[in-house]
């Protein structure tokens, strides 16, 4: 199992850019996390899903945030236009009936 | 909504010496206690969990002890090597789905 895939890993991008981070979770899982992680607010839960329906999305900071699920093997969490304050690592995490997540190797997002 | 609380946010150890990092939950409703390592660069990954309706769990030199009436839980690492230093997060959950994770602790192993 390759675990849990995010891509990119890395991006720059300038403000005012729309940018897309993606997510494949691991088959067979049906809850998928989104996350951002910052050194001054630590972990922090935007969204999550169960089978692919959006089920939490109160800590999506605003309405410049959103997240799809159109299958159960891929996500994405859009950002725009994109803010220098949004520059964090972005985790995607994926569990099934072992409720313990797996996460993936994040997307650490610098905006300019 | 649930709250988890982890202490000490920051700790250092000499190598051979144990760890202990405590965590306290606010809802008596949650019953799965997972632990996560978080290296440099790496996302956080499962390194032991606990369900509500055992006081103890051990693997190797990791292990993690619960109290429910008290509402807290903690990891315990023995004969802590270098490798071990990174953060660990504790969460607390009902059942499948959302997790609530405590703020981290910074572990420092110094040879």
């Amino acid at each position: 199992d390759a675990g849990v895939i995010q891509s990119p890993r890395h991006e720059v991008t300038e403000m005012g850019q729309e940018v897309t981070l993606r997510c494949k979770p691991i088959s067979g899982h049906d809850y998928l996390f989104w996350y951002r992680q910052t050194m001054m607010r630590g972990l922090e839960l935007l969204i999550y899903f169960n089978n692919n329906v959006p089920i939490d999305d109160s800590g999506m900071p605003e309405d410049r945030f959103s997240a799809k699920m159109p299958n159960a093997s891929f996500s994405t969490l859009k950002i725009q236009p994109s803010e220098p304050r949004d520059s964090a690592v972005y985790f995607c995490a994926s569990t099934g009936t072992a409720y313990g997540y797996t996460f993936g190797s994040g997307t650490r997002l610098t905006v300019v | 909504g649930e709250n988890v609380e982890q202490h000490p946010s920051t700790l250092s150890v000499q190598e051979g010496d144990s760890a202990v990092i405590k965590c306290t939950y606010s809802d008596s409703a949650s019953n799965y206690f997972p632990w996560y390592k978080q290296e440099l660069g790496k996302g956080p990954q499962l390194i032991i969990d606990i369900r509500s309706n055992v006081g103890e769990k051990k693997d190797q030199r990791i292990a993690v002890t619960l109290n429910k009436t008290a509402k807290h839980f903690s990891l315990h690492i023995t004969e802590t090597q270098p490798e071990d230093s990174a953060v660990y997060f504790c969460a607390a959950s009902q059942d499948a789905g959302k997790s609530t994770f405590g703020d981290g602790t910074t572990l420092t192993v110094k040879p």
